[in-house]
């Protein structure tokens, strides 16, 4: 079993729709969670970081965790072109390495 | 402020050469990693340093070494290149802290022919 593992995608939605990408985790000591989204190219760059049960807003952005389910999950809410993109999860499991799966590719379509 | 520098940005190698790929941070960070990103693969660990003066392995340590030069510095080497080492590798950053992310390079396309 992966340590972090994602659904590959793609994931299709039109604009101005909601798109769900989700995530789950294995190592229960787990106590930093992070999405990143990267475009073709260049760099991961974070787009949401969340430590504690339940949600956490940021502009159209919404990441939820269940660390009894060992998941998170980020919405995007109005989903535009130039959110098209990979978007991986990451995991922090205490002092351990930051740990990724390995990517959702997001296709929102104009 | 630069924040993670790689170099090079692009390299071409051919089978057995060697090389190191370089990366510096100039935020104070004491963590700093290594990973390779092939297509549809995510980013898989090489190597990290959690503090000055120590390295651990990652998921896919074989065939590289690395070398914590000091706090802002952090080497990746490859010893004899392969095919299968053709990959995307970047360098990233982490303060310390449990609860913060890390902070990325631009990346170094590597393709050994």
């Amino acid at each position: 079993q992966k340590e972090v593992e994602q659904n590959s995608g793609p994931l299709s939605v039109p604009e101005g729709a909601i798109a769900s990408l989700n995530c789950t985790y294995s190592d229960r000591g787990s106590q930093s969670f992070f999405w990143y989204r990267q475009y073709s190219g260049k760099s991961p760059e974070l787009i949401m970081s969340i430590y504690s049960n339940g949600d956490k807003e940021d502009g159209r952005f919404t990441a939820q965790l269940n660390k009894a389910s060992q998941y998170v999950s980020l919405l995007i809410r109005d989903s535009q072109p130039s959110d098209s993109a990979t978007y991986l999860c990451a995991v922090k499991p205490g002092r351990r390495a930051l740990t990724f799966g390995s990517g959702t590719r997001l296709q929102v379509q104009p | 402020n630069a924040g993670v520098t790689q170099t090079p940005k692009f390299q071409v190698l051919k089978t057995g050469q060697s090389m190191t790929l370089q990366c510096a941070q100039d935020m104070n960070h004491n963590s700093m990693y290594w990973y390779r990103q092939d297509p549809g693969m995510g980013l898989r660990l090489i190597y990290y340093s959690a503090s000055e003066g120590t390295t651990d392995k990652g998921e896919v340590p074989n065939g590289y070494n690395v070398s914590r030069l000091n706090k802002r510095e952090f080497s990746l080497r490859l010893e004899s290149a392969a095919p299968s080492q053709t990959s995307v590798y970047f360098c990233a950053s982490i303060p310390s802290s449990v609860y913060t992310e890390a902070f990325f390079g631009q990346g170094t396309r590597l393709t050994v022919v």
